[in-house]
């Protein structure tokens, strides 16, 4: 079975752009979350996705938004870019949402410049 | 406010011997927990998880115990083998409340062959 997907690996960015990041989950998990993770910080939750309908949601700021589609695939979307959302954004995937083990992606290195 | 704490940073262990990474939350809502595992380069792969009613699960050379009234829990792995070298990350939610997952900082566990 194959895992789960985050597409673009890298990007490098300006600030005042915006950025739209890819993840695939894994074949039958319907629950996708975005983690930021920075050094010193760990991984910090950004929202969680079940059925289309975003389930929890952490303390970041609006600019970041996301979304699910029917095929349990989901963007996450930043705009206006800042110098401190450099950072490694993760994906993880799992067959239920709140909760339970969760397969991570590779992640997607963001630059802004 | 950091809910899961890792209050060691890194950690060094000869091959052989037996690592404990230690793990405190503050929220009392907490009734499950996992550790995860980070190489470079990849994301966070689950390891091993406890739920509140239990005090210890086992997993091969992975041991987790659960402290509920000190709020503390523990990975050991015995023996540590240097393939064990990596980041490992203590995550917590309220599972009985579909709550988000909260990480906390990541230790970096060295295995000295």
């Amino acid at each position: 079975k194959a895992g789960v997907t985050q597409t673009p690996r890298y990007l490098i960015k300006t600030r005042g752009q915006q950025v739209t990041l890819s993840c695939s989950p894994i074949s039958g998990h319907r629950s996708v979350s975005w983690y930021q993770q920075t050094p010193g910080q760990g991984l910090q939750f950004l929202f969680e996705y079940f059925s289309e309908t975003q389930r929890n949601k952490g303390n970041f700021p609006g600019r970041f938004s996301g979304r699910q589609f029917s095929n349990s695939r989901s963007e996450m979307n930043v705009s206006t870019l800042e110098l401190g959302d450099s950072a490694l954004y993760l994906c993880a995937s799992s067959l239920e949402w709140g909760g339970g083990a969760q397969y991570f992606g590779p992640g997607t290195r963001l630059l802004v410049l | 406010d950091q809910q899961v704490k890792q209050n060691s940073p890194s950690l060094s262990v000869q091959e052989g011997r037996i690592s404990i990474l230690n793990c405190d939350y503050t929220n009392s809502m907490f009734d499950y927990f996992l550790w995860y595992k980070k190489y470079p380069a990849e994301g966070p792969t689950f390891l091993i998880s406890i739920s509140s009613i239990k005090d210890k699960n086992e997993d091969g050379r992975f041991t987790v115990f659960l402290n509920k009234s000190a709020k503390h829990l523990s990975l050991h792995i015995v023996p540590s083998q240097p393939g064990d070298s990596a980041v490992y990350f203590c995550a917590a939610n309220s599972k009985t409340s579909y709550d988000k997952v909260i990480f906390g900082p990541g230790t970096s566990l060295s295995v000295i062959p």
